[in-house]
């Protein structure tokens, strides 16, 4: 069965330090979405994106985040200076059509020191 | 303005009973509504949908009902089993059908 794969699993940085996690969605979806989970709380919307743009993205996606999708596969969320809060799980998922269903990858967590 | 929330943070079941997780939507323009199982480490896994035009879906197990007057989604799991102990969450379109909204999560018990 086709799947999200995210990586890394789990990564430390430094607070101040940029982070890149990786998404590889599902082949066949066009639709990509970044959420993000603090520890015990709910999942967070984060942004949307379609076509090689952002279709949305909450407020929580300030200039310190950006995505891309640099190579046809892989969609990516970066962090340019990581704070403290922004140690939570995040979750990369993609759906095949718009307003359909979203299948999550496991996440990755980030723990910023 | 949307919001989506749970009634219960925490709900505790015997081995085989039924349970029924209610999620309240305030968004009265929503049309699709999805309920999510998360596990603990994981991913949040699909369960089941529902859209508006709608008010009763059946799955494996599982069925959701959505009142559309009060504005009101639950999940009934019938006879609950302990793979069944996970978080649920209910979730719906906004925003044009770009993002999904979560709910604050009801985490299932389930006690042998």
């Amino acid at each position: 069965e086709p799947e999200v794969t995210q990586t890394p699993s789990h990564q430390v940085t430094q607070m101040g330090q940029e982070v890149i996690l990786r998404c590889v969605p599902i082949s066949n979806h066009l639709y990509f979405y970044w959420y993000r989970q603090i520890l015990g709380q709910k999942v967070e919307f984060l942004v949307s994106f379609y076509n090689n743009e952002i279709s949305e993205k909450s407020e929580i996606f300030d200039d310190q985040f950006s995505v891309e999708r640099p190579d046809g596969s892989n969609f990516t969320l970066k962090i340019r200076s990581t704070k403290l809060e922004d140690s939570a799980m995040y979750f990369c998922a993609s759906s095949e059509a718009q307003a359909g269903e979203l299948f999550f990858g496991e996440g990755s967590r980030l723990t910023v020191l | 303005g949307e919001s989506v929330g749970l009634h219960l943070p925490t709900l505790s079941v015997q081995e085989g009973d039924n349970s029924i997780i209610n999620c309240a939507y305030s968004n009265s323009a929503s049309d699709y509504f999805i309920w999510y199982k998360q596990e603990s480490g994981k991913g949040p896994q699909f369960i089941i949908d529902i859209r508006s035009n709608m008010d009763k879906r059946q799955g494996q197990r599982v069925t959701v009902l959505l009142n559309k007057t009060v504005k009101h989604l639950s999940l009934q799991i019938a006879a609950t089993q302990p793979g069944d102990s996970a978080v649920y969450f209910c979730a719906e379109y906004t925003g044009g059908g770009n993002k999904l909204t979560f709910g604050t999560g009801t985490q299932l018990k389930v006690e042998l």
